[in-house]
Order: C-alpha cells, then sequence, then structure tokens
C-alpha cells in the first residue's frame, strides 16, 4: 500500500513570496491533516478535513494561510505572503475513520529567508 | 485543554541498554494515545496506540507502553536499545473529533 505523499520535499523562499504544497493521502483515506513542525517542537495542526469538508482549522493562520481539498483526495496548503516565521517542516497526514491512527508523509521543509 | 508533556527533551542510553520515556498527559474524558517516532528528514511513524481494554500495549520494534489512569501517564519502554532507535519520539492525545495534540517530543541518543 502506497503512503501519504508530499511534494516538494525541501522549499526555499524569500520572505513575502508565495508557496503551495501538495499531499495525496492513502488511497481510501477519508481524513486529511496539515500540521506544521517547527524545530525543537512537536507538530501542530494547521487544518483538518474530512472528506471535501473542513472540520478544523482553527489553528490556521487565515491571513496568509489557505487548503483546499479537491474531490476528497489531494490537498494543496498555501501560504502567501510567507514570514520568516513560517519557515517549519510541513507535514500532511490522513486517516481511514475517526479516531484512528495517522498515518504521516515525509513532509516539506520550508525555509524563508 | 488537551495537552502533553515530555519532560525529557533528551536522553541518552548505552546500546543494549533498557529504556523508559515519559509521558504525560491532560485530557478530561478517556484519552486514545499514542506514540510516534522520527527520524532525521522522515515523517512520523507510528510506533503504537492505546484505544482501550489491556493497559499495556505492545509496539512495533519491541517498544511496549502502559497506560496509569491515575497518574495521567503513558510511558514507553524498551528493554534493550539498538542503535537504530536512536530518533526523536512523540507522545499524542487525540481529543475533540480527533484532533493529534503532541509533546514537544524527546531525542533519544543512543552510545555505543
Amino acid at each position: 500500500e502506497a503512503g501519504v505523499a508530499q511534494s516538494p520535499r525541501y522549499k526555499i523562499i524569500e520572505k513575502r513570496q508565495s508557496v503551495a504544497f501538495w499531499c495525496n493521502p492513502i488511497s481510501g483515506h477519508a481524513t486529511l491533516y496539515w500540521y506544521q513542525q517547527i524545530l525543537g517542537q512537536g507538530p501542530k495542526l494547521l487544518i483538518q478535513f474530512q472528506n471535501n469538508g473542513v472540520v478544523d482549522d482553527s489553528q490556521l493562520p487565515k491571513d496568509r494561510f489557505s487548503a483546499e481539498r479537491l474531490k476528497g483526495v489531494d490537498s494543496t496548503l498555501k501560504i502567501q505572503p510567507a514570514k520568516l516565521e513560517d519557515s517549519a517542516v510541513y507535514l500532511c497526514a490522513s486517516s481511514p475513520e475517526v479516531p484512528s491512527e495517522q498515518y504521516f508523509g515525509p513532509g516539506t521543509r520550508l525555509t524563508v529567508t | 485543554a488537551q495537552s502533553v508533556t515530555q519532560p525529557d527533551i533528551h536522553i541518552t542510553v548505552s546500546e543494549g541498554a533498557s529504556l523508559e520515556l515519559r509521558c504525560n498527559y491532560s485530557y478530561g474524558a478517556t484519552p486514545y494515545l499514542f506514540w510516534y517516532v522520527q527520524s532525521p528528514g522522515q515523517g512520523l511513524q507510528l510506533l503504537l496506540k492505546y484505544f482501550s481494554g489491556d493497559t499495556l500495549v505492545q509496539g512495533i520494534k519491541g517498544f511496549e507502553a502502559e497506560f496509569k489512569r491515575s497518574q495521567s501517564s503513558f510511558n514507553l519502554r524498551k528493554p534493550s536499545v539498538h542503535w537504530s532507535d536512536a530518533a526523536e519520539y512523540f507522545c499524542a492525545v487525540v481529543s475533540g473529533y480527533s484532533t493529534l495534540t503532541f509533546g514537544k517530543g524527546t531525542m533519544l541518543l543512543v552510545s555505543p
């Protein structure tokens, strides 16, 4: 069974630029999550989708971050404009049902200069 | 609000020695608890989980964890550590709909 796929793996941008991350969850998993992991900390949930709908985006900085999940499968997370403090690893995860264990992708390491 | 505390930022263990990583949680209802491991540059891999039933749960790679409700703890153990176990370990609790709240992690270093 293929795991959660993410791209790109690494991205370096300047502040005020925009960036987008892509995630393809495990086939059949209805729930998809985006986490932000700052160096030295545990992952923090940004947004959770159940199929096409948003379940929880309470910690998403909506003035600069946006996310969508098209057709209940792939998802993109966008930052516009980026700030220095957005430098982090962005992890995508999926789960077949709730509550359940979450399966994580390899992450995208973002560096904002 | 739910929270997870991992009091040890770093732990160094000799190869072949036993290991215990501490985790304390704060959650009003019966928690769903997890331990994940993260190797450098990698995503998180599930080691084990507790949903209900037997409070001693077995996981992959020879790890186990014990849920103690009275102490609000879910400590991870391994009887004999291998050099390949060096990684960062995260304890997490599910709350609400299915939100995972993670601790800050414990970095395990294995000395020869």
